[in-house]
């Protein structure tokens, strides 16, 4: 693995259906985001974590829930799908958090929710 | 509220210079990001800036203005492998980056 990893790439999921979106870094860095990304919009912070055992809400966080058991690991996990949930996730990593550092991000996730 | 605003589609012709604008009002400001996405892409960190003036990277220069609440992304020589959506982000107080909805660049031969 070099840098960060998602999984799946794309998926089509019935609406009520629960789906856990996965995020892997291997750059060991504190900080961890969720992210949308909407035609039109620019990416809204859905949730965030600033090191292991700890997360936080960011922008639009209704109907999502993370995790962060460990340093590497950050999923996103849709409890019962929308059809507003349909978009492109993006997982992305930085050094820490209350400091400004360039983000890095994971390749992207397409969900569509029927 | 917290708002950046960028234009939504640009074209330019290869081998040409072209400047990306960005104004933004934040609640408070920590740095400004722009960052580089093609379709289909994750975004890729282009430039930071935090105190006013000019960075120049290569071919790539952001330049801020703090009072003005405006940068911008100025691209020289430009090669069709600059056609792309190019985002602009804030730092808030918070330290949380608030984006731009992004420039669609379109390079013409």
């Amino acid at each position: 693995i070099a840098g960060i990893t998602q999984a799946p790439t794309s998926q089509i999921l019935a609406a009520g259906r629960r789906m856990t979106l996965r995020c892997t870094q291997d750059m060991r860095h504190n900080a961890m985001y969720w992210y949308r990304q909407d035609l039109g919009l620019g990416l809204r912070l859905i949730h965030y974590s600033n090191t292991a055992g700890t997360t936080g809400k960011g922008e639009v966080p209704d109907g999502y829930s993370v995790s962060r058991a460990n340093t590497d690991d950050f999923p996103l996990t849709l409890a019962s799908a929308v059809p507003s949930q349909t978009s492109v996730y993006f997982c992305a990593s930085s050094r820490q958090r209350a400091v400004v550092d360039e983000q890095f991000f994971g390749p992207g996730t397409r969900l569509t929710v029927l | 509220g917290q708002n950046i605003d960028q234009p939504t589609e640009m074209t330019a012709t290869e081998g040409a210079i072209v400047q990306i604008n960005c104004t933004y009002q934040t609640s408070g400001f920590n740095g400004l990001f722009w960052y580089q996405q093609h379709a289909g892409e994750a975004p890729t960190f282009l430039s930071y800036n935090v105190l006013d003036g000019l960075e120049e990277k290569g071919r790539f220069s952001s330049f801020l203005s703090r009072s003005k609440g405006y940068s911008y992304l100025l691209l020289k020589e430009l090669q069709m492998k600059d056609s792309a959506s190019y985002l602009c982000a804030v730092s808030d107080s918070n330290y949380q980056l608030i984006w731009g909805a992004g420039t669609k660049l379109i390079i013409k031969p």
